[in-house]
Parts: C-alpha cells; structure tokens; sequence
C-alpha cells in the first residue's frame, strides 16, 4: 500500500490553522497513525486509529477520515508544532509510512 | 517509564554486516512486539520487521528478506538487529520502536533514540 502525502511542506504563521493530508492506495480502513519528528529526534505518536489522539497529545491536534483519505489538523500552530508529520498505515503487510509533510513558519 | 536504549553509531565498509541493540525497561519486555524502522539522511521512514519478543516469531519487509535477521535475549531484554552485505543505500539511523501495549498494533510508541550506521569505504 503506497501512502502519498500532501503537500510536501507546508508554510503556516503561529496560531494559524495547519491541514495536512494523506492518501492510501487501497482502503486501509481506520488502521492509520500520525506521527511527529523534530531534527535529530525520533518519531512521537500523535494519532492512532485515524482519529485517537495517543498519551499526552494536546487536544489542538486532531485526526480525521477513513478508507483512503485522511487528514490531520492542528487548529492553532504553536512554535513547537513545526516539524515534518509522518502517517502510517497497518492495514495489512508490509507496514508503509507516506513520505511526509513538513510544517515551516511562514 | 517505557524506554528504548540503542547501541551507538556504526561505520561499516560496503559487504559488511551491522548489528544494533535495543534495550528496553519500564516494561514486560516479552508482552509487546518490538519493530525496526529505518531512516535514511534527509528522507522518510521505512519499516523493516517486527519479532514477538516472547516467541521469537518475526515478520519481515519482503525488500530485507534475507540480509536481515531480528533476534532477542529475554534475559537482558534487549532485541537486536542485524543487516548483512551492506552497501551506501544502507546508510541510515535504524530506530527500534514497541507496539503502545500488549497484542498486535502495529503502531508504534515509544521510538528508541536512533543508531547511526554510515557504510562507507
């Protein structure tokens, strides 16, 4: 399953709203995760099943959609929202990750 | 807390092999399936395999079939990955990741920190 994310980056200014997008090849459900990666950091979980905001996550991130097109919104950018955000899909085998989108100051 | 500690960063000569730890804590290290996930410079993720770090069983990306062995040692609690005949395409960070609970997810929370591998001559 190929997952393509939309745009590549993105340019918001601080307390704007961010929506990001990506697109599964085939329906994968709601088996869909969003992550967030700083420079020279690992991945953090963001979103599970499409929409769950994981652990400790502000409520200002929120993921939507199902099957093929989802989405993911931050409502109101703050200054360590800027990052590259990742989604990943495990639907079926091989788990397949889109190939980002980063979220610049404008 | 949950924690990944990887093994540190590598430079290894093209046809070598590479071996990287992952040692967990502040978990049942046998309850939750342990994945390795690679990133090379400036470009996006890549997931390699999962093993079941209670059995042993493992799922494999088919594009690292056979250059690429996860294997455990309950007793420490550390899960380990090796990649074989390496070449410049293999210079990445290599993360170690856990399913966020018990079971099968598929998801993954928390990441290790990262182990560097350059393969150079």
């Amino acid at each position: 399953i190929v997952m393509t994310q939309s745009p590549a980056t993105l340019s918001v200014s601080p307390g704007e709203r961010a929506t990001l997008s990506c697109r599964a090849s085939q329906s994968v459900s709601s088996n869909l995760a969003w992550y967030q990666q700083k420079p020279g950091q690992p991945p953090r979980l963001l979103i599970y099943g499409a929409s769950t905001r994981a652990t400790g996550i502000p409520a200002r991130f929120s993921g939507s959609g199902s099957g093929t097109e989802f989405t993911l919104t931050i409502s109101s950018l703050q200054s360590e929202d800027f990052a590259v955000y990742y989604c990943q899909h495990y639907h079926k085998w091989p788990l397949t990750f889109g190939q980002g989108t980063k979220v610049e100051i404008k | 807390q949950v924690q990944l500690v990887q093994s540190g960063a590598e430079v290894k000569k093209p046809g070598a092999s590479v071996k990287v730890s992952c040692k967990a804590s502040g978990y049942t290290f046998t309850g939750y399936y342990l994945h390795w996930v690679r990133q090379a410079p400036g470009q996006g993720l890549e997931w390699m395999g999962r093993i079941n770090p209670n059995s042993g069983a493992t799922n494999y990306a088919q594009k690292f079939q056979g250059r690429f062995t996860m294997t455990k040692d309950t007793s420490i609690s550390t899960a380990y990955m090796e990649l074989r005949t390496l070449t410049s395409d293999d210079t990445a960070v290599y993360y170690c990741a856990t399913d966020p609970a018990a079971g099968s997810y598929n998801w993954f929370d928390p990441w290790g920190q990262g182990t560097l591998v350059t393969v150079s001559s």
